[in-house]
C-alpha cells in the first residue's frame, strides 16, 4: 500500500525549532520528487516547498514565506523526508502535509494525514 | 498567498450540475497544465483531476475539469451529498518564487 506517514508536529514558541519528518512506503521513494503543503486553521492550501531526487540532483525549492527559514531534506535509506522549520513564526502555525506524484504528471497524488505544528506563546 | 482566484463558494442539490472556475496568469494556467483537489472535512486532500481534463483511477466521471487560455474550471454532474467538500485548483508557476500555486478554494454545499 502506497502511503506516506508524517510526524513530530506539536507546540512552540515564536522563534523556536521544529522537525517534522514522512515515512514513505508502497513506492520507490529514492526516484520521488517530494514536497510539502501546509494549510493554517481555516485557510487554503500553501506549497511550502520540495526536494528533487538525487538522480535529478537532490536539489531544494522554497516558497517565499519560508525561505531561509525552513530546510527541506531527504534519507533515501530510511525512505524519510523531512522538514526543518527554524525561526518559526505565528503565521507558520498549520497542519502540515508531505505528498508526491506517483501515476499524475505534475500533479500530487500521494497525500499524507498530516501533522498539526502550533506556534504561540 | 494565493494566486488562483476561485469563487468561495458554489451550491446545488442532489443531481444538478455545479461548475467552479479558477482564473490565473500567463506565468502558471496559461502555461502549464491544471490540477483540481478535493477535500473533505478533516481529511487530507485528495487529487481529483490532473492535466486539465484527467481523472485518476477511481474518481467518478460526474468530475470533469477543461482549461481555456488563463483559466480553468471544474464541474460536477449530478451533484451528491457526498461531493460537499472544498475544492482547489493548483499549478505549476513558472514566475520567479512561485513554483506551484492553488487556488484560494470553493466550498461547495449540497442543498
Amino acid at each position: 500500500e502506497v502511503q506516506l506517514v508524517e510526524s513530530g508536529g506539536g507546540l512552540v514558541k515564536p522563534g523556536g525549532s521544529l522537525r517534522l519528518s514522512c515515512a514513505a512506503s508502497g513506492f520507490t521513494f529514492s526516484n520521488a520528487w517530494m514536497s510539502w503543503v501546509r494549510q493554517a486553521p481555516g485557510k487554503g492550501l500553501e506549497w511550502v516547498g520540495r526536494i528533487k531526487s538525487k538522480t535529478d540532483g537532490g536539489t531544494t525549492d522554497y516558497a517565499a514565506p519560508v525561505k531561509g527559514r525552513f530546510t527541506i531534506s531527504r534519507d533515501d535509506s530510511k525512505n524519510t523526508l523531512y522538514l526543518q522549520m527554524n525561526s518559526l513564526k505565528t503565521e507558520d502555525t498549520a497542519v502540515y502535509y508531505c505528498t508526491t506524484e506517483s501515476g499524475s504528471p505534475d500533479a500530487f497524488d500521494i497525500w499524507g494525514q498530516g501533522t498539526m505544528v502550533t506556534v504561540s506563546s | 498567498q494565493s494566486v488562483l482566484t476561485q469563487p468561495p463558494s458554489a451550491s446545488g442539490t442532489p443531481g444538478q450540475r455545479v461548475t467552479i472556475s479558477c482564473s490565473g496568469s500567463s506565468s502558471n494556467i496559461g502555461s502549464n497544465t491544471v490540477n483540481w483537489y478535493q477535500q473533505l472535512p478533516g481529511t487530507a486532500p485528495k487529487l481529483l483531476i490532473y492535466s486539465n481534463n484527467q481523472r485518476p483511477s477511481g474518481v467518478p466521471d460526474r468530475f470533469s475539469g477543461s482549461k481555456s487560455g488563463t483559466s480553468a474550471s471544474l464541474a460536477i454532474s449530478g451533484l451528491q451529498s457526498e461531493d460537499e467538500a472544498d475544492y482547489y485548483c493548483a499549478a505549476w508557476d513558472d514566475s520567479l518564487n512561485a513554483f506551484y500555486v492553488f487556488g484560494t478554494g470553493t466550498k461547495v454545499t449540497v442543498l
